[in-house]
């Protein structure tokens, strides 16, 4: 089975300053069809999961463009230009490439927090 | 607007059942796979089941094979799980979530619910 592996699991940022997430999957992502499903969400505080990218690239609609996610094969970047008060919560990636068992396979999750 | 609203959640004691509902609207129903996802307390995010907009292919994590079963109505926009010999490890708040697409695979959910806790304790 594919396992996600997120680091850093906790990430204290100042407020305008840049943050990374890195994701790294046990197999290559790449699809029978040449595309990559990894997708990355945020989990604010007490709120349901939102979906900021699909693809390892694509912004979701209403996301904002300091977002931006990056990779290939078996590794993976969320970044975030500037990191404002909204963005502290939790991000996972989460892969559609390899099923089954199962489906979709999330990352352990990182937090973002304020320092 | 899109909305997915959950109810059926509560405290039932370990070896019983509860069957989760989830209402959709705003959205051509049929035309996507629907997941259900859950959250333990404390903890990630774990894809459970998920099934495709005509309703033909199902899919469940292993932790729930055999125990959840996953069913939609199109002409009721809804989606069901029906969870049988419940555990203490099924605890958590379950999300419906909306797919990207007609089947369960690729691209994750667009749209979640705002979630139901299930307790699972004697």
């Amino acid at each position: 089975d594919v396992v996600l592996t997120q680091s850093p699991l906790s990430l204290p940022v100042t407020l305008g300053q840049p943050a990374s997430i890195s994701c790294r999957s046990s197999q290559s992502l790449v699809y029978t069809d040449g595309n990559t499903y990894l997708n990355w969400f945020q989990q604010r505080p007490g709120q349901s999961p939102r979906r900021l990218i699909y693809k390892v690239s694509n912004r979701d609609s209403g996301v904002p463009d300091r977002f931006s996610g990056s990779g290939s094969g078996t590794d993976f970047t969320l970044k975030i230009s500037r990191v404002e008060a909204e963005d502290i919560g939790v991000y996972y990636c989460m892969q559609g490439t390899h099923w089954p068992p199962g489906v979709y396979t999330f990352g352990q999750g990182t937090k973002l927090e304020i320092k | 607007e899109v909305q997915l609203l959950e109810s059926g959640g509560g405290l039932v004691q370990p070896g019983g059942s509860l069957r989760l509902s989830c209402a959709a609207s705003g959205f051509t129903f049929s035309s996507y796979a629907m997941n259900w996802v859950r959250q333990a307390p404390g903890r990630g995010l774990e894809w459970v089941a998920g099934i495709g907009g005509i309703g033909g292919s199902r899919n469940y994590a292993d932790s729930v094979k055999g125990r959840f079963t996953i069913s939609r109505d199109n002409s009721k926009n809804t989606v069901e799980l029906q969870m049988n010999s419940l555990r203490v490890e099924d605890t958590a708040v379950y999300y419906c979530a909306k797919d990207y697409d007609i089947v369960t695979a690729y691209y994750g959910m667009d749209v979640w619910g705002q979630g139901t806790t299930v307790t699972v304790s004697s």
